[in-house]
């Protein structure tokens, strides 16, 4: 059974940093290209950053570009987002999702909320 | 990217029918046969529902279906039960490994 348990989140004062893991089991997960997404409460989903299987290619969402950083350890089964500069407006629940090749997210985590407040 | 455009809300009665629009631009929904859907309950993650435009992944209900048409794809619920009712996104394929969703539908079952 495919399953992702995202970790890390809590409360962090604006500016700060914090870092969020996801554990995957449950499939080769040196296979998958992965995600970020989040949601903010009551708003609607958003794409934040995209990790290929080996950790060659990335990509932003210009809104994280520059304070957020996505990796992986394929040897531990782990997704990493670091997350830095936090702004009240990243206030989200975040979410790691599989991307099979055909570019959709068939698989989510349960989501670890993160609330960037003074 | 801008958010693809879905309406705040739509509603049908149990049996009915219900479609969602969802409208991108030539740059996500109209370059690529990209597009998936998901469903999300309160307070649970997101569940693929559809994706490639048209595909239901493996236990999804064969009542849910999707097409799409130039810049917009669309979601159609037939034969409504109470269950469906929850939140509703579109996403699309954007080129380069990214992805663009819509701001989401509140399906409510009268």
């Amino acid at each position: 059974e495919v399953q992702l348990v995202e970790s890390g989140g809590g409360l962090v004062q604006p500016g700060g940093s914090l870092r969020l893991s996801c554990a995957a089991s449950g499939f080769t997960f040196s296979s998958y290209e992965m995600n970020w997404v989040r949601q903010a409460p009551g708003k609607g989903l958003e794409w934040v950053s995209y990790i290929s299987s080996s950790g060659s290619t990335i990509y932003y969402a210009d809104s994280v570009k520059g304070r957020f950083t996505i990796s992986r350890d394929n040897a531990k089964n782990s997704l990493y987002l670091q997350m830095n500069s936090l702004r009240a407006e990243d206030t989200a629940v975040y979410y790691c999702a599989r991307v099979p090749p055909q570019y959709y997210f068939d698989y989510w985590g349960q989501g670890t909320l993160v609330t960037v407040s003074s | 990217q801008s958010a693809l455009t879905q309406p705040a809300s739509v509603s049908g009665s149990p049996g009915q029918s219900i479609t969602i629009s969802c409208t991108g631009t030539s740059s996500d929904v109209g370059s690529y046969n990209l597009v998936s859907w998901y469903q999300q309950h309160p307070g649970k993650a997101p569940k693929l529902m559809i994706y490639e435009g048209s595909k239901r992944p493996s236990g999804v209900s064969n009542r849910f279906s999707g097409s799409k048409s130039g810049n917009t794809a669309s979601l159609t619920i037939s034969g409504l039960q109470a269950e469906d009712e929850a939140d509703y996104y579109c996403c699309s394929y954007a080129g380069s490994s990214t992805f663009v969703f819509g701001g989401g539908t509140k399906l409510t079952v009268l």
